[in-house]
């Protein structure tokens, strides 16, 4: 098993770009979430989904889009890139049952200039 | 406002001696809480849960309700426990605390 797989690790955009971070899992999870990081602060919740074709909104959706096609897939589409959206950027999922058992991908550094 | 904190960006501990690190919460519910942690190099991941009472790694963590607090213990630290550690309160979503690092020095 992979777990969860996160594309690209590493992107530099320009103010105005768009990009979509892909997110995989092949664990059957339904739960699905993406997470920011700034520096020196915690986790922010940007959207999560509960099975395919459920998305919502987390703590800090404005400035991107998601969608759930399939119970692997979880891309996060940036749209419009701005300097404010530099950040580590975390997918994870889950399987039901208990909120706090999450596994996690490797992390996407974006930087936009 | 349910949050999370862990009040030290950084903690250095000689290998060999107790740790403690910090988490403090605010909840108006009864709390779940969990330890993550995030070694150089690897993913972030679950380290323990309040729930299940359990000891990893030699870590243990007790949450106390009239402290609103889960500080996460260990006797002996060693080497390899240096990493990030985040606490995250569960309330439908985890909240996260800011994380710790932990440096331990030979």
């Amino acid at each position: 098993n992979a777990g969860v797989t996160q594309t690209p690790k590493f992107r530099i955009l320009k103010i105005g770009q768009s990009m979509t971070l892909q997110c995989t899992q092949d664990m059957n999870h339904n739960y699905m979430y993406w997470y920011r990081q700034d520096p020196g602060m915690g986790l922010k919740l940007i959207y999560y989904s509960v099975g395919a074709g459920i998305t919502d909104k987390g703590e800090v959706p404005n400035g991107y889009n998601v969608s759930r096609s399939t119970t692997e897939d979880f891309p996060l589409r940036l749209e419009l890139a701005a300097p404010s959206q530099t950040s580590v950027y975390f997918c994870a999922s889950r399987a039901g049952g208990e909120v706090g058992e999450l596994f996690f991908g490797e992390g996407s550094r974006l930087t936009v200039l | 406002a349910q949050r999370v904190t862990q009040p030290e960006k950084l903690l250095s501990v000689f290998k060999g001696a107790p740790v403690e690190l910090k988490c403090n919460y605010s909840y108006s519910g009864s709390p779940e809480l969990f330890w993550y942690v995030q070694y150089s190099r690897q993913r972030l991941q679950l380290l323990l849960r309040h729930i299940s009472r359990e000891s990893i790694k030699g870590f243990t963590a007790d949450l106390n309700k009239g402290e609103t607090s889960f500080h996460l213990k260990k006797p002996f630290a060693q080497e390899e426990d240096s990493a990030m550690y985040y606490c995250a309160l569960s309330n439908y979503q985890l909240i996260w605390g800011a994380g710790t690092k932990l440096i331990i020095k030979p």
